[in-house]
């Protein structure tokens, strides 16, 4: 069976500091591994993939991903924060070749502060 | 190229009742996926089809059921309502169903039951 652990339900960082969302897998077969973005009241977005290729993923508005086999772990990271950040984060995984069954994380909410 | 769109965007039924949502796929796309978000469970898998056939099915009662038309668009509905069934149901839709294909979710059908 496929899962992933947020380490974090919550975490808040000041407007230009680093974010670190945290994210440990489970899974037996080569996974596929995700995060997606959801704001108040909107659709989920694709903030980046990892599929096997790279270990360092980069996505959309600066956020990157390192995919650490050792570790199991798949954290999100950003250098500096921005307001528009704020945000449900939630990591994703699912296996290389079992169609599209993706297995959610709980989320983790980030807060930005000013 | 419109979004997913998924109609309508907010329902409220009574317990017994049933429901029908209907989930129409970027253009081109022949993958739709079904997922059901709620505070106490989070993002949940229902079901995923493509090209007409179920391909994935997640852990829900078979009160939970959907389709596929020949143009793509998919509808899921709900017998029997119960309380616990209040939601945000998400679809998603991709290219060819392949992990390596993006997929793109709607805005979601917030669900009542009273």
């Amino acid at each position: 069976a496929q899962s992933v652990t947020q380490l974090d339900s919550h975490v808040s960082v000041s407007e230009g500091t680093p974010v670190l969302l945290r994210c440990n897998y489970s899974s037996s077969y080569s996974p596929s591994l995700f995060w997606y973005v959801q704001h108040p009241n909107k659709g989920l977005q694709l903030l980046l993939k990892y599929t096997s290729a790279a270990t360092l993923v980069k996505g959309i508005n600066g956020f990157e991903a390192e995919f650490k086999k050792s570790e199991t772990s798949f954290h999100l990271t950003k250098p500096s924060a921005h307001m528009s950040d704020a945000a449900e984060y939630f990591c994703v995984v699912s296996l290389t070749g079992g169609g599209n069954k993706l297995t959610f994380g709980t989320g983790t909410q980030l807060k930005v502060e000013l | 190229k419109a979004g997913v769109t998924q109609t309508p965007r907010y329902l409220i039924k009574t317990r017994g009742q049933q429901v029908t949502l209907s989930c129409s796929p970027i253009s081109g796309h022949r993958s739709v996926s079904w997922y059901q978000q709620t505070p106490g469970q989070g993002l949940q898998f229902l079901f995923e089809y493509f090209s007409e056939t179920q391909r994935n099915k997640g852990n829900f009662p078979g009160r939970f059921s959907g389709r596929q038309f020949s143009n793509s668009r998919s509808e899921m509905n709900v017998s029997t309502l119960e309380l616990g069934d209040s939601a945000l149901y998400l679809c998603a839709s991709s290219l060819a169903g392949d992990l390596n294909n993006e997929q793109f979710f709607g805005p979601g059908t917030r669900l009542t039951v009273l």
